[in-house]
Formats: structure tokens, C-alpha cells, sequence
């Protein structure tokens, strides 16, 4: 079955730690994000990836950091620097097109916890 | 200005009629948009794209694009219970490369 497979789905973290989210989708999608949500709020862009070994920073990519060295794969990593890093943490991926982006396609999230 | 704003709501329809979620966007090259459902502690789910000026109808999901009032909307008929869910509305930046999500409209059907 295609699709895109965040794990894991539960992460707690303690203060000043590194934590690294994996996102992994074996549908064949040229780019692929990761959001941040916060209750009752909407999704913010932490960064996103048109391309292998190529990324961008979204909105809020301040102690975050990412890589892109296999089309099937984005992994996020949640650095100490990230003063308030408890969200949930959405990956998606989509195909890229010049004209209509035919949208993305999220995994089940991560949420994770700074205990 | 925000790229892509909705009321945040909530907006409460009684069940069996119509919903009508409303979003602007403020890139004006912008060519393609989404309107994604959201149950509480779910990942957003894709229910309807589009690209042209006009109307495009899915099942009981109609969604409508206005490109020079930079406006898409969402209109749900027969609404239902299970419809209750929060509503995102997303373009995607062609300057940029990018989907730019507004921040939702929380939909209570009311039975």
C-alpha cells in the first residue's frame, strides 16, 4: 500500500535533547514538508523539499533541521534550540508541477512531548 | 496580511443543510488550491482541489474558486454529524514552491 508513514507517533523529549521525527512515503512524490500544529491553531511550515539534496525554510524553521538525501525520505530533528518544541508535527509529500499542484497527502503525525 | 485567512469559527449549520467555508488568499499567482477536513487528533485529510475559476462538485463537496477576488470557498450540502470537523483551507505559492495553510474553521453540525 502507498502512502507516507511518520514515526513515531508518540515522542517525549527532555529538556536541552535532540530528538529526530522520521517521515518516509513510497509514493513516488518529488517534494515533501513537514508542519507544526499547535492546539486549536492551524499548520505552520517548518520546511519543505522540492527535490533530493535540495530544501527551503519554511515559516518557523528556528532550531529545526532537516535532510533530504533519498527521495523517499525527510527526517526532522527537533534541536535543544527549539525553546518550545511540544506540538504535533505533520509530514506530507505531493507531486511537484509547474502549474496545478494536485496537493498533499499527510501521515499520522507525530506528537511530540518535552517532559 | 496573512497568505491564506479563514474565520477561525466556530460555525454551527443544522444537520441536512448547507455549510459554506469561506478563505482568502493573498498570492495573486497563485493557481492551485485545497480544502483539507480535520477531526480532532487527526492528520488533515484532502477532500477537494482546484485550479480554474468556477465551480467543481465532488459528491455533496462543492468548491468554489474566484481568482480575481482571491477568494475559494467550500460548500457542503446535506450536511451531517460526521461532517463536525475542522475545515483548512491551503493554496500552494507558485513564488515559492510551497502550500500555505490558513488556520482552519471548526464546523459543528448540530443533529
Amino acid at each position: 500500500d502507498g502512502g507516507i508513514t511518520q514515526s513515531p507517533k508518540y515522542l517525549f523529549r527532555k529538556e536541552g535533547q535532540n530528538v529526530t521525527l522520521s517521515c518516509e512515503q513510497n509514493l513516488n512524490h518529488d517534494a515533501m514538508y513537514w508542519y507544526r500544529q499547535d492546539p486549536g491553531q492551524g499548520l505552520r511550515l517548518i520546511y519543505y523539499s522540492q527535490i533530493v539534496n535540495d530544501f527551503q525554510k519554511g515559516d518557523i524553521a528556528e532550531g529545526y533541521s532537516v535532510s533530504r538525501e533519498k527521495k523517499e525520505s525527510f527526517p526532522l530533528t527537533v534541536t535543544s534550540a527549539q525553546k518550545n518544541p511540544t506540538a504535533f508535527y505533520l509530514c506530507a509529500s505531493s507531486f511537484s508541477a509547474d502549474f496545478t499542484q494536485p496537493g498533499a497527502f499527510f501521515g499520522q503525525g507525530t506528537r511530540l512531548t518535552v517532559v | 496580511q496573512k497568505e491564506v485567512e479563514q474565520n477561525s469559527g466556530p460555525l454551527s449549520v443544522p444537520e441536512g443543510a448547507i455549510a459554506s467555508l469561506n478563505c482568502t488568499y493573498s498570492d495573486r499567482g497563485s493557481q492551485s488550491f485545497f480544502w483539507y477536513r480535520q477531526y480532532s487528533g487527526k492528520s488533515p485529510e484532502l477532500i477537494m482541489s482546484i485550479y480554474s475559476n468556477g465551480d467543481k462538485e465532488d459528491g455533496r463537496f462543492t468548491a468554489q474558486l474566484n481568482k480575481a477576488s482571491q477568494y475559494v470557498s467550500l460548500l457542503i450540502r446535506d450536511s451531517q454529524p460526521s461532517d463536525s470537523a475542522t475545515y483548512l483551507c491551503a493554496a500552494f505559492m507558485n513564488r515559492d514552491d510551497k502550500i500555505i495553510f490558513g488556520k482552519g474553521t471548526r464546523l459543528h453540525i448540530l443533529p
